[in-house]
């Protein structure tokens, strides 16, 4: 069974300039998640979504960051304009469905380190 | 709010010892999991060892073993006959019961398995 995949590893760019990160999920999973992990400290949740639609976006700053999982599958995350403070680790995790039970693990991606100079 | 907080930034083992990571949370639910993952260098969350909080009876997973205690909301991680492949970041987590499948992390440990 595939895992999760993210796109692109590393990236590298200049406070103010757009950027987008990718991920698909494990086959069959419908729920998607978005983490932001800065260094130093636990991966916090920025938005999770249900099939193609939003469960939690409280902790998505969208002023700048916005994320879309069009037809249930896979999503895009973008950052625009970047802040140095974007600097971070963004992983993407899905998992079988949203109720919590103990089947019901979230599988992580290796996710995309970000640098924002 | 769930907080979960683990007060050992670093913890190092000689190999083929045994080592205790720290970890405590902060929750009104009675019901809820617990969850150590382990972040090596390639950034990739692993999955330990999970605990449900309606079972008193410690989880167990080959190496790994935790010790749950629901009333001073602890959840200690205890890794026997240390390996080198076991060095890396290792983050205590919860999920509540009920709600949508959201983990709440802790700041993480660095572990560092000597030679």
């Amino acid at each position: 069974e595939a895992g999760v995949a993210q796109s692109p590893r590393y990236k590298i760019i200049e406070k103010r300039q757009s950027v987008a990160f990718w991920c698909n999920p494990i086959s069959g999973h419908a729920t998607l998640y978005w983490y932001q992990q800065i260094l130093g400290q636990g991966p916090k949740l920025l938005i999770q979504f249900q099939n193609n639609g939003v469960v939690d976006d409280s902790q998505l700053p969208k002023d700048r960051f916005s994320a879309e999982r069009l037809k249930g599958v896979d999503s895009t995350l973008k950052i625009q304009p970047a802040k140095l403070e974007d600097s971070a680790v963004y992983l993407c995790a899905s998992s079988l469905r949203i109720r919590t039970d103990r089947s019901n693990e979230q599988y992580f991606g290796p996710g995309t380190r970000l640098t924002v100079t | 709010a769930q907080t979960v907080t683990q007060s050992q930034p670093e913890m190092s083992v000689q190999e083929a010892e045994t080592v205790t990571l720290s970890c405590t949370y902060d929750t009104s639910e009675s019901d809820y999991y617990l969850f150590w993952y382990k972040q090596p260098p390639s950034r990739q969350m692993i999955l330990v060892i999970r605990q449900e909080a309606y079972k008193q009876q410690n989880a167990t997973e080959n190496r790994f073993s935790v010790n749950f205690q629901k009333a001073a909301k602890s959840f200690s991680l205890k890794i026997s006959d240390s390996q080198l492949g076991d060095a890396a970041m290792y983050f205590c987590a919860y999920r509540p019961e009920t709600g949508a499948n959201n983990l709440f992390f802790g700041t993480g440990t660095r572990l560092t398995v000597i030679p």
